[in-house]
């Protein structure tokens, strides 16, 4: 099993819902990477977890907030967001942080705030 | 400038051509990765690289580390190639993150 499985696909949420976005992998991966995409941009690193501990926080809001549960689980809980904050959300996974090792992405959840 | 610089930034050809992308970056790495994303979906990776040269079917990647440069080949170019191809490169000073390319998108016409 070589998959990074995100769910839901998309998500449309008005600014004062709450959401969480899931993602998995059985890869035995210890380092979890969240990133936003914007249309046409490369991914933007939000989040790193390395062995279920947030390693880094690129300063992004606190209407983000990153969850790792177990090595396998990593969440993104959203709440109060803006419009501005319509993207694709990539989930990526790799057996360690830094050095020679692949990463793994999802295929993404499309974010809409409305 | 950007640490990680690809071109072209975009990319059209007839079928059957034979495509380079070319990706150089300023860093010192551990790692190259050539990544593949279609339109509004997850990415692919295509290539892990630190040294020489990858093939995979119709996909050559080619890094030369004393010139921090690589490139990607497609030959025998399909429209079903049409992507988006991203270097990214994993800095070899510690960082835990990888460095992204602006992408090429490269599309095959019929």
């Amino acid at each position: 099993d070589t998959e990074v499985t995100q769910t839901p696909k998309h998500l449309v949420m008005g600014m004062t819902n709450k959401k969480s976005l899931k993602c998995e992998q059985h890869m035995g991966h210890r380092a979890m990477y969240w990133y936003k995409q914007k249309a046409k941009k490369p991914p933007e690193l939000m989040f790193v977890y390395s062995y279920e501990k947030l390693s880094i926080n690129e300063s992004v809001p606190s209407r983000f907030s990153p969850e790792c549960p177990n090595s396998s689980l990593l969440n993104l809980h959203l709440h109060a967001l803006q419009p501005e904050d319509s993207a694709l959300y990539l989930c990526a996974s790799s057996q360690r942080t830094g050095g020679y090792t692949e990463a793994f992405f999802g295929q993404g959840t499309r974010l809409t705030v409305v | 400038k950007n640490e990680v610089e690809q071109s072209p930034q975009n990319l059209t050809a007839q079928e059957g051509e034979f495509i380079t992308i070319n990706c150089s970056y300023s860093v010192g790495i551990s790692a190259l990765h050539w990544l593949q994303q279609h339109p509004g979906g997850g990415i692919v990776s295509l290539f892990m690289l630190s040294s020489g040269k990858k093939k995979h079917g119709r996909l050559i990647a080619t890094i030369n580390i004393q010139e921090k440069h690589s490139s990607l080949h497609i030959t025998a170019s399909h429209p079903r190639d049409s992507a988006v191809y991203i270097c990214a490169v994993q800095s070899n000073q510690g960082a835990q993150k990888l460095v992204f390319g602006q992408g090429t998108r490269l599309t095959i016409n019929p």
